[in-house]
């Protein structure tokens, strides 16, 4: 069975202080695997997608990697407003390709 | 542009009534998902619509519960009856394509006393 999982489930950091989110998979062959924010009564909302291996996407203060096992959401200085829960998912090969989404970490940055 | 738009935003109701929760996709988006989200399960996908035709109803939990798309701008998901585990806050996404970037609404949070 396809399995996402993310760690930690919850982090605090200080203004400026640089982090990285884990997400790791186990699934019968990856067709991309996404990124997304999600604030509080919010809906999820889309950052970034990945197809492959040593690929990486940034956006501002967000970076976003990929290995064959796993994928890394580095955070550079973070500000009070990148907090959220970041959530991951994953497209697999089997099944109808459905997405197959973490349970997120919840990301709180104090000023 | 405007988003996916759901209504209502909240809805507070007793068990065994119906509920019905709406989505109003983006323009020109032909793909239209409905999700579940729990603290203990996360998002799950329930069911989902290309060009109004669902495709995969395989994570609707139940007969209970039921989906329609009757044009490219709305879509429907019903609950009948409604049961206190069917809790939760409910998406609606939209799409250009199934492999594309999904795109949220803000989600109806259903709380069944």
């Amino acid at each position: 069975e396809d399995q996402v999982t993310q760690s930690p489930e919850a982090l605090r950091l200080q203004e400026g202080e640089s982090s990285s989110l884990n997400c790791s998979y186990t699934v019968s062959g990856l067709r991309g695997l996404f990124w997304y924010r999600q604030d509080p009564g919010k809906g999820p909302e889309f950052l970034f997608t990945l197809y492959s291996a040593g690929e990486e996407k940034e956006k501002e203060r967000l970076k976003a990697t990929l290995t064959k096992k796993e994928s890394f959401l580095h955070i550079t200085a973070p500000k009070p407003e990148d907090s959220a829960t970041y959530l991951c998912a994953v497209r697999t090969q089997g099944g109808s390709e459905k997405l197959v989404f973490g349970k997120g970490t919840k990301l709180t940055v104090n000023p | 542009d405007a988003g996916v738009i759901q209504s209502p935003r909240h809805e507070v109701t007793e068990m065994g009534q119906e509920v019905t929760l709406r989505c109003k996709p983006i323009s020109g988006h032909d793909y239209l998902f409905w999700y579940r989200q729990t603290m203990m399960r996360g998002l799950e996908l329930l069911i989902y619509f290309n060009n109004n035709v669902p495709i995969d109803d395989s994570g609707m939990p139940e007969d209970r519960f039921s989906a329609k798309m009757p044009n490219a701008s709305f879509s429907t998901l019903k609950i009948q009856p409604s049961e206190p585990r069917d809790s939760a806050v409910y998406f609606c996404a939209s799409a250009t394509g199934f492999r594309q970037p999904q795109h949220f609404g803000d989600g109806t949070r259903l709380s069944i006393l």
